[in-house]
């Protein structure tokens, strides 16, 4: 969905790297999420947002961190990369209430070596 | 808690014959379902979701989908498939009366159908 923005949309780093992995969203939704893709999986939360104020812990939090910049803007960072996080990074927004569903980017393929 | 299965991990179909990808769920509550599909190298689209009223849902590109309730189920359904539906389907469900976490979607692993010409 072009709504919904990531960048880079390929990174390959090395162990003990810190990379940041940007998301933008021109729908004007207050929540944003941060997920990861592993085959097999399914996608797994890593953190979600609210609003630029509230940020929450998903389900695989450790070794990851954001910031919500803006209402538009949500960034994932890893602050030492290790290999078992190469995976599918997607991020995601949603409109006001729990039965909106979510708009997704294109991903961001990270590869750590 | 909530969850959801999706017990098939691949399903073939040959090209105008119907398909189904099947999804059960778990809630302690009343759920909210969602179905999205992931073509190759992209992100995930909305395909269609139940909220409440009437058991079966239309969606995008043809598809629609069954709440069963006795049998926790919410199947994907379309009655003519086409090559161009070869992709990777969640489904997806969330508890409406889970409280603080209830904006949070549970995923199943996901379906790859594969249209046979």
């Amino acid at each position: 969905d072009a709504d919904v923005t990531q960048t880079p949309r390929n990174r390959i780093t090395k162990t003990g790297k810190r990379i940041m992995l940007e998301c933008s969203q021109t729908k004007g939704h207050d929540r944003m999420y941060w997920y990861r893709q592993d085959p097999g999986l399914g996608l797994q939360l890593i953190y979600y947002s609210f609003d630029v104020k509230d940020i929450n812990k998903g389900e695989i939090s450790d070794g990851y961190s954001v910031s919500r910049q803006a209402q538009a803007k949500f960034s994932l960072s890893l602050e030492s990369a290790i290999p078992n996080q190469t995976a599918l990074y997607f991020c995601a927004t949603s409109g006001g209430g729990a039965w909106n569903e979510q708009f997704f980017g294109p991903g961001t393929r990270l590869t750590v070596l | 808690a909530q969850s959801v299965a999706q017990p098939e991990d691949q399903v073939n179909v040959a090209e105008g014959n119907p398909l189904t990808v099947k999804c059960t769920y778990s809630v302690s509550g009343n759920p909210y379902l969602f179905w999205y599909v992931q073509y190759p190298n992209r992100g995930l689209q909305f395909l269609l979701k139940y909220i409440t009223g009437d058991n079966l849902v239309k969606g995008s590109y043809g598809f629609e989908a069954e709440f069963n309730k006795s049998q926790t189920s919410f199947h994907l359904k379309k009655p003519s498939a086409l090559v161009s539906d070869s992709a990777l389907y969640f489904c997806a469900v969330r508890d409406i009366q889970s409280g603080a976490g209830s904006y949070q979607l549970t995923f199943g692993k996901g379906t790859k159908l594969s249209v046979i010409p």
